[in-house]
C-alpha cells in the first residue's frame, strides 16, 4: 500500500511570505502529525490531527497552523515566514489509537526561507 | 514530561565491526520506545519498537535493541555493520497520545 506522501518536496520562499505544505497519510490512518527538523533544534513536534480535530500541539508560535480534511489529508501553513523557519518538515501518519501505534513518516518537505 | 538522551552525537565504525548506539529515556509510566533511521534528505524509517514483553526486540536490517528498565535505557545494536548503515539514528519515546519525543540523534559513519 502507498506510503505517506508529502508535497512539495522542496520549497523556496521569501521572508514575510506564507507557505502551505501537504501530507497524504496511509490509507485508513486517521492521525497525522507534523514535525520540524533543524540542525540546531533537532526533531520537534508541531501538532497532531485526528479525525479533523487538533488533538495535540507543540510549542510553536501561532504562525504555524494546520488542518485535516475528511479524507485524513492534512495541510500545515506557516505565515509571515522567518529565516529560522527553514527546515525539513516531516509528516507522520498512524492509526492514532494511542501510544502503542506505529508512526510512518513521509520523505519531508524541505523549506528554505531567503 | 518525557525526554530522550542520545549521548553520542557521532560514531565512526569500521565495516564489519559491531555497532551500539545508546539511548536513555525519562518517562513516568511504561515507555513505548522506538528507533528510527534517517538517510540524508529522507524521512524517518522505523527500525524497531518496544511496547511490552520480551526486552530484546528484533528489527529490520539486522538491528536489535534491549530495553533495560533499571537503567532507563534502550540501546540499539548491530553485530556487523554494512556501508549502507551510514545514516543518522534517532531514539524516541511516545506519550499517551502517541506523540513522539526524539533524541538529538547519532550520526553513524562507516569506514572501509
Amino acid at each position: 500500500k502507498a506510503g505517506v506522501t508529502q508535497t512539495p518536496r522542496y520549497l523556496i520562499k521569501t521572508r514575510g511570505q506564507q507557505v502551505t505544505l501537504s501530507c497524504s497519510p496511509i490509507s485508513g490512518h486517521r492521525s497525522v502529525s507534523w514535525y520540524q527538523q533543524t540542525p540546531g533544534q533537532g526533531l520537534q513536534f508541531l501538532f497532531e490531527y485526528f479525525s479533523e480535530t487538533q488533538r495535540n500541539k507543540g510549542n510553536f508560535p501561532g504562525r504555524f497552523s494546520g488542518r485535516q480534511f475528511s479524507n485524513s489529508r492534512s495541510e500545515m501553513n506557516v505565515s509571515t515566514l522567518e529565516l529560522g523557519d527553514s527546515a525539513l518538515y516531516l509528516c507522520a501518519s498512524s492509526s492514532g489509537q494511542g501510544m502503542n501505534t506505529e508512526a510512518f513518516f513521509g520523505q519531508g518537505t524541505r523549506l528554505t526561507v531567503v | 514530561a518525557q525526554s530522550v538522551t542520545q549521548p553520542d552525537i557521532h560514531i565512526t565504525v569500521s565495516e564489519g565491526a559491531s555497532l551500539e548506539l545508546r539511548c536513555n529515556y525519562s518517562y513516568g509510566a511504561t515507555p513505548y520506545l522506538f528507533w528510527y533511521v534517517q538517510s540524508p534528505g529522507q524521512g524517518l524509517q522505523l527500525l524497531l519498537k518496544y511496547f511490552s514483553g520480551d526486552t530484546l526486540v528484533q528489527g529490520i536490517k539486522g538491528f536489535e535493541a534491549e530495553f533495560k528498565r533499571s537503567q532507563s535505557s534502550f540501546n540499539l545494536r548491530k553485530p556487523s555493520v554494512h556501508w549502507s548503515d551510514a545514516a543518522e539514528y534517532f531514539c524516541a519515546v511516545a506519550d499517551s497520545w502517541g506523540k513522539l519525543q526524539f533524541g538529538a540523534g547519532t550520526q553513524v559513519v562507516v569506514t572501509p
